[in-house]
């Protein structure tokens, strides 16, 4: 059974620019949830789709958006790239909201 | 507002261990209590789940503990191998599918 699958892995992007983010749960869970990892943050939670509605969304700019399509699968947009929007963007799937979350690699976005 | 603590910040034991790492979080209405483990430059790997209703989960040489009422969480590693070096984050899960996490426990294991 494959897990999460997040793309690209790696991204260099110039500030300024737009960048779109994919994630591919695992294959029947409906929940697809995002979160931004840096080192002097930790772990926050960005927003969470299931059955393609957006639910929940953390405290992050408008400049952060995301979307869930009918086979599950999600994206996250963010524009007009800033210096502190480098950090690893993982994505994490569940059957049903509230149960056993299970997370991609990431992908690691680095804004120069 | 929801907050994760996790004790220690950093671990370094000797393999063959014991060890236990500790999470607390201020507010006792939580779905579920999760466990992940994550090494350098990768996802989550999830260890553990406990359901709000339940006191503890065991898989293999891992066992979690969840006390609501004081808000405390435990994971204990039995006969640490060097293979088990990672950083351990707890995570309650908090409405919808909104994971609240603790900074982590970076935890070595020395050969």
């Amino acid at each position: 059974k494959a897990g999460v699958t997040q793309t690209p892995r790696y991204l260099i992007k110039t500030r300024g620019q737009q960048v779109t983010l994919s994630c591919s749960p695992i294959s029947g869970h409906r929940s697809v949830s995002w979160y931004q990892q840096t080192p002097g943050q930790g772990l926050q939670f960005l927003f969470e789709y299931f059955s393609e509605t957006q639910r929940n969304k953390g405290n992050f700019p408008g400049r952060f958006s995301g979307r869930q399509f009918s086979n599950s699968r999600s994206e996250m947009n963010v524009s007009t790239l800033e210096l502190g929007d480098s950090a690893l963007y993982l994505c994490a799937s569940s059957l049903e909201p509230s149960t056993e979350a299970f997370f991609g690699q990431g992908t690691r976005l680095t804004v120069v | 507002k929801q907050e994760v603590t996790q004790i220690p910040a950093a671990l370094s034991v000797p393999e063959g261990e014991n060890l236990v790492l500790n999470c607390s979080f201020t507010d006792s209405a939580i779905y579920n209590l999760q466990w992940f483990r994550q090494d350098p430059g990768k996802g989550l790997t999830s260890l553990l789940l406990i359901q709000s209703s339940q006191r503890e989960q065991t898989s293999g040489r891992l066992n979690a503990s969840l006390d609501k009422s004081s808000g405390r969480s435990t994971l204990y590693i039995a006969a640490s191998q060097p293979g088990d070096s990672a950083t351990y984050l707890c995570a309650v899960i908090q409405g919808a599918q909104k994971l609240v996490f603790g900074q982590g426990t970076r935890l070595t294991i020395n050969p």
